[in-house]
């Protein structure tokens, strides 16, 4: 059983369209973390949230840390085929990461 | 600077053979972790270490060990493989920080 549940699993859009990927846990984390991973290579992070309520934003992606630091939201403004990539949301209790299992973007050109 | 370096990038063993995954890192860091991603399951952590000398086990340790002799490698074993252990494989390290660093991963299969 994965201790964080990503939604949903696979997500295919059109360019220009927006998207949420949605990661949600029964427990609390230190902090949560996004990864973007290409195929073949290992993940990269692109955010890290620590506090309950806090908004990140990254160029057209927005980064979202629930109230009681149990879940979590990454939104992507106007995607490009860019985007592309298996995106991993991975919670932060001492020194481990759990991750979810995964949402994979596909933005059609 | 390398960063963080895995070999081999392939393996094809048969049921039963043993073989060491080499993960080295040149960038100092003192924790380092080894994870298996499996279709489905996200990343899951087999080991890991605080710092040179040091192991614990993670959420899915049985059938592997693992070495830290040095604090730059981070040796991850399978003493007799089983075809459960296809996967791949991926090293991580960390700083004080939360980021963690990924190598490129091993693609193993067992037949």
């Amino acid at each position: 059983t994965q201790l964080l549940e990503q939604s949903p699993q696979f997500l295919s859009i059109q360019e220009g369209e927006n998207l949420t990927v949605y990661c949600n846990s029964s427990s609390v984390f230190s902090s949560l973390q996004w990864y973007r991973q290409e195929p073949g290579e290992g993940p990269v992070l692109l955010v890290t949230v620590v506090t309950g309520g806090e908004v990140k934003k990254l160029k057209r992606l927005t980064f979202q840390f629930g109230d009681a630091r149990k879940d979590s939201s990454l939104h992507i403004t106007a995607a490009q085929p860019g985007d592309t990539g298996l995106y991993l949301c991975a919670g932060k209790r001492d020194y481990k990461l759990s991750f979810g299992a995964g949402t994979t973007v596909t933005v059609r050109a | 600077n390398a960063g963080v370096t895995q070999t081999p990038k392939f393996r094809v063993l048969k049921t039963g053979q043993s073989m060491t995954l080499l993960c080295a890192q040149d960038m100092n860091h003192e924790y380092m972790y080894w994870y298996r991603q499996d279709p489905g399951m996200g990343l899951r952590l087999i080991h890991y270490s605080v710092g040179e000398g040091t192991t614990a086990k993670g959420e899915v340790p049985d059938g592997y060990n693992v070495s830290r002799l040095k604090k730059q490698n981070f040796l991850l074993g399978l003493e007799s493989a089983a075809p459960s252990q296809t996967s791949v494989y991926f090293c991580a390290t960390r700083t004080f920080g939360d980021e963690q660093f990924f190598g490129p991963g091993t693609r193993l299969t067992v037949l």
